[in-house]
């Protein structure tokens, strides 16, 4: 069964970029989909984006401009980068493997982001 | 974009059937999942394909979906089930999550 933990910084500033990385075991990257889905406190679920283990990404138009998001497949993990950050991006920011429209997501354990000063 | 619109809240009794909609524009010719999440803890995929359940979830969870709305029901809801749920599918190579519905059991 295929395992997620998201890694990185629990405190960025405000207009610098938020990195993290997603390390994946029990499964290989080198197939489905490699996303990213936030959660503000108190709020729901938000779609980042996702590289398809060919390469080709998408992400949600509202952060497009933004974000980066890339998979290691010889280190087995994919990371997400954020750019211009505020303190509306602070967020449980989960990494999960996504099998397609006709599948569904597992997800990592989720790691809380703080943007402050 | 494509949104996909649960109700905020759902309140229900022990024993009795919940039901929570998910409504999108022809949402019934897409594959919908359920996840319940705790407080604190990741989402948990519960229903996937519209109406699979993976192993290990009680039968009393099952799923639907047909015309625009697709619907989870949970029948005799115990205290356990108190959560939120959110409802999810693809639309043009995007993934979009509806905003959540909170069961309450009282």
């Amino acid at each position: 069964q295929v395992q997620l933990q998201e890694s990185g910084p629990g405190l960025v500033k405000p207009s610098e970029t938020l990195s993290l990385t997603c390390t994946v075991s029990g499964g290989s990257t080198t197939t489905y989909y490699w996303s990213w889905i936030r959660q503000p406190p108190g709020k729901g679920l938000e779609w980042i984006g996702y590289m398809y283990y060919s390469g080709i990404t998408n992400y949600n138009p509202s952060l497009k401009s933004r974000v980066t998001i890339s998979v290691d497949t010889s280190k087995n993990q994919f990371s997400l980068k954020l750019s211009s950050v505020t303190a509306a991006d602070t967020a449980v920011y989960y990494c999960a493997r996504d099998q397609g429209r006709d599948g569904y997501l597992d997800w990592g354990q989720g790691i809380l982001v703080t943007v402050s000063s | 974009s494509y949104e996909l619109t649960q109700p905020p809240s759902v309140s229900v009794s022990p024993g009795q059937t919940a039901s929570i909609t998910c409504s999108g524009d022809k949402l019934g010719d897409k594959y919908a999942c359920w996840y319940q999440q705790k407080p604190g803890q990741s989402p948990v995929l519960i229903i996937y394909q519209n109406s699979k359940r993976p192993s290990g979830i009680p039968e009393r969870f099952s799923g639907s979906n047909s015309g625009n709305t697709a619907t989870l029901t949970i029948s005799g809801t115990q205290a356990m089930d108190e959560a939120d749920y959110y409802c999810q599918a693809w639309d043009s190579s995007t993934v979009v999550f509806g905003g959540g519905t909170k069961l309450t059991v009282l």
